[in-house]
Order: structure tokens, then sequence, then C-alpha cells
């Protein structure tokens, strides 16, 4: 099984709100992902978790914060987003960081902030 | 830095044509080299990759070699179906340094194959 699972699938979202985007996996992998990706774009790395520690955050604003509360799980928290960070949000997963594992993406949250 | 360039869509081509698609990198060290598809509205699912000078690979009748000569990675197809029509990402990580790990994606190809 190669499946990274997202809820929800499509988020609307008013400024002052807080919502959360969650994603899972249970296929062993150590190292996950976020990627935000505007439309014909290609994705651009967030943040990056290695063994449930933040790996790397690249220079995301607060208003994003990220959370794995174990292997398998990591969230997107969301206040006061603007809306520009509209975007699909996807998350991945691989065995490691190790640069010969492919990560495997899951299928998005199409984010829509008004 | 590292850095992918991929050939410019969108690729219009008729259904059983050869496809190829280029794709160039800059990379400092020893990069492994990957294909992406996503399909209208979904994530992106991994088509091939390689992982060493001369590796070769292939899915799906794809198939694309890591030539470190070129520093290339083009993507090809002997005959291309309508359901091949998505967006094409070339990609690659790196060892070391901060970025470990990262994935550098190119642009993106929009690839559309007619009846």
């Amino acid at each position: 099984d190669t499946e990274v699972t997202q809820t929800p699938k499509h988020l609307v979202m008013g400024m002052t709100n807080k919502k959360s985007l969650k994603c899972e996996q249970h296929m062993g992998h150590r190292a996950m992902y976020w990627y935000k990706q505007k439309a014909k774009k290609p994705p651009e790395l967030m943040f990056v978790y290695s063994y449930e520690k933040l790996s790397i955050n690249e220079s995301v604003p607060s208003r994003f914060s990220p959370e794995c509360p174990n292997s398998s799980l990591l969230n997107l928290h969301l206040h006061a987003l603007q809306p520009e960070d509209s975007a699909l949000y996807l998350c991945a997963s691989s065995q490691s960081r190790r640069t010969s594992y492919e990560q495997y993406f899951g299928p998005g949250t199409r984010l829509t902030v008004t | 830095g590292n850095s992918v360039t991929q050939m410019e869509g969108p690729v219009t081509l008729s259904e059983e044509a050869f496809l190829t698609i280029n794709c160039t990198y800059t990379a400092t060290g020893y990069p492994s080299l990957f294909w992406y598809v996503q399909y209208p509205g979904e994530g992106l699912q991994l088509l091939l990759k390689a992982t060493k000078a001369d590796d070769k690979g292939s899915n799906k009748g794809f198939e694309a070699t890591y030539r470190k000569e070129t520093t290339s990675f083009h993507l090809e197809k002997g005959s291309v179906q309508v359901s091949d029509s998505a967006v094409y990402f070339c990609a690659l990580r790196i060892a070391g340094g901060t970025s470990y790990g990262k994935l550098t994606f190119g642009q993106g190809t929009i690839l559309t194959v007619h009846p």
C-alpha cells in the first residue's frame, strides 16, 4: 500500500478562521512533507519532518503551523490566512530523507481563503 | 544552486505519436532524478526514478535515462494515449547540506493527447 491520505479534500475559510489540514500514511515512512502548489506551477516545499522532528522550514509565515503527533500523522494548522494563501496543499512521505527514496504524494487539499 | 529545466509546453500530440519531454539539471553533488505526473485535480504520482548515472527508469511505457555527461533525464514514450494527458514534472533530490532530501522541481510540461 503506497497511499497517503489527506483530509479535507476541499476547504473554504475566512481570514479570521482557524482550521487544520490532516495527512496520514501507513507505510512506515519516517519523513513527511508539506507542499503548496499554485495553479500551473510546481509544488513548493514548506516543511519537512524527519523522525517526527521538524527538519526544514522554508521560511514559511507563522500563520502556517505544522505538527507531527506521531510517525503516521502530519497536521498543518492554519490561522489568519490571506487570500493569496489559496492553493492546493500537498502532503508527501518517504522512507527517509535519503535522496534515493521517492516521495509519495497525497491527493491534496484545495484551500480557498475568502 | 540546484535547478531543473524542462522544455516549455504545452505539448500537443496525436494518439500513438512518439513523446519526448526534455529535462536538464544543475546540481552540486550526485542527485537522484525523478519524473512525476499530475492528472487534473489530483496529487502527484511517481512515474519513474534513477539514482545514479546510466540508470534507466521505466514504468507504464515511459522511460528516462540518467545522463551525467549531458546532465539530462529526458522522458520518452513510444506511443502516447489520450489517458497520458497530464502535467509532467522532472525533479531532483540531493544529499547533504541544509536542503538534504528536498525535491527540486522543474516548471512542469503540460501534455495533451488528441484521439
